[in-house]
């Protein structure tokens, strides 16, 4: 089982629906959570953190963390075209210092 | 505020030859980190500074990968000898603490012939 999963996509969505994008860890102790988009050929830019079990909002994305089931989503709303890109997760799992450890990213495709 | 700056942005060489890799950090962050994407695989940690000391090198493939810090500043990595499984994209990342997520740069594509 790998450490960190996420459906590799391509998730594909109509312009102006919620795309929701999913990850899970392996390590019920981690804590800390981090959603990253990176375009093709670009780095990975940070787009969402969560610690906490529940809902985070920012603007048209929602992180969404559930530590029991050892899960967590992000939900972009009103997708748009430049939301087309591959959203990784990471996640710092326990006892790694400050070590984030990727899922393999979801590529999404926002269509007209 | 500047941000991860890495160079090259690509590298083509053959195999056993060397090759240098640099990352300079956004100014004011301690941590700097080492990561690699090969083809089709997720993005995996190679090591963490602190400053200029090595915090986590349990990242790193084999003897053949040297990471330098020198001063705390921007950081090397060598790889030397080069093989074919080294190519990928090499990234380099900041931060000032994890609770703040990392910077990442925008990679050296290295593809070993």
């Amino acid at each position: 089982q790998k450490e960190v999963e996420q459906n590799s996509g391509p998730l594909s969505v109509p312009e102006g629906a919620i795309a929701s994008l999913n990850c899970t860890y392996s390590d019920r102790g981690s804590q800390s959570f981090f959603w990253y988009r990176q375009y093709s050929g670009k780095s990975p830019e940070l787009i969402m953190s969560i610690y906490s079990n529940g809902d985070k909002e920012d603007g048209r994305f929602t992180a969404q963390l559930n530590k029991a089931s050892q899960y967590v989503s992000l939900l972009i709303r009103d997708s748009q075209p430049c939301d087309s890109a591959t959203y990784l997760c990471a996640v710092h799992l326990t006892g790694t210092a400050s070590k984030l450890t990727f899922g393999t990213g979801t590529r999404l495709q926002v269509t007209l | 505020e500047a941000g991860v700056t890495q160079f090259p942005s690509h590298s083509v060489i053959e195999k056993g030859q060397t090759v240098t890799l640099r990352c300079d950090p956004i100014s004011g962050h301690d941590n700097l980190y080492w990561y690699r994407r090969v083809m089709g695989k997720e993005i995996k940690f190679l090591l963490h500074f602190v400053k200029e000391s090595k915090q986590d090198e349990s990242g790193m493939p084999n003897n053949r990968f040297l990471a330098e810090r020198t001063g705390g500043t921007y950081s090397t990595l060598k790889v030397q000898p080069a093989e074919l499984e080294d190519s990928g994209v090499y990234f380099c990342a900041s931060s000032t603490g994890l609770l703040y997520g990392y910077t990442f740069g925008s990679g050296t594509r290295l593809t070993v012939v």
